[in-house]
């Protein structure tokens, strides 16, 4: 079965600090991966996509990482801001564009 | 932004009552989604659409319908709400398909209480 599993589920830490989410999928091989970010009370809005092939890819202080080895992505949040308490949602894309399936999301919350 | 609205914003109704959620795009996307999210669950597909009048199932396409009549608008309708179905619907819209890396743009969302 297709799946995206995120973790953690949750996640507090302090204003400024770095963080790492990551997604595990068994999706292989896959269109691509997008990365989400949904503020409480909206959609969500793409940050990232990155084919099978890339390894990185970076967003100002997003930066998106892919190892098809381990089949796992990690978005990593540099120096973070209180605007980046967010759900952050990974998304991967069947071959052929069939299907999209999305992860549960990882909830963070930026304290200062 | 991506010219999306979604109306209602919030909707509380009671159980065997018909509900009609729209989705209005300015952006001329051919692609339109339903989707609803449910606490401990990813976003899930209710319906699509390709092109006005064309539409198919998703995922979780029980006890909902869609009509798409211009490019614009798109139509979610749940015959008879059941609590089940108490959920936040989001639309969303792209340009091309998943395959062409089609990134979705989403509305947004609409929450709906079923009683």
């Amino acid at each position: 079965k297709n799946q995206v599993e995120q973790s953690p589920q949750s996640l507090i830490i302090l204003e400024g600090k770095n963080c790492t989410l990551q997604c595990n999928y068994t999706v292989s091989p896959f269109s691509n991966l997008r990365w989400y970010k949904q503020d409480t009370g909206r959609g969500p809005v793409s940050l990232t996509i990155m084919t099978f092939s890339e390894n990185t890819k970076s967003n100002g202080r997003y930066t998106a990482t892919l190892d098809a080895d381990t089949k796992q992505s990690s978005l990593h949040i540099t120096a973070s801001q209180l605007s980046d308490s967010a759900s952050y949602i990974c998304v991967v894309t069947l071959p052929a564009g069939t299907a999209l399936i999305f992860g549960k999301g990882t909830t963070l919350s930026v304290s200062s | 932004d991506a010219g999306i609205t979604q109306s209602p914003r919030h909707k509380v109704t009671e159980t065997g009552t018909p509900v009609t959620l729209r989705c209005h795009q300015t952006e001329n996307h051919r692609y339109m989604y339903w989707y609803r999210q449910d606490p401990g669950h990813g976003l899930r597909l209710i319906h699509y659409s390709y092109g006005v009048k064309d539409t198919d199932k998703g995922e979780v396409s029980d006890g909902y319908s869609v009509s798409r009549s211009k490019t614009e608008d798109f139509l979610l309708t749940l015959e008879s709400a059941t609590s089940s179905q108490t959920s936040v619907y989001f639309c969303a819209i792209s340009r091309d398909t998943f395959a062409n890396t089609g990134e979705l743009f989403f509305g947004e969302g609409s929450r709906l209480t079923v009683l």
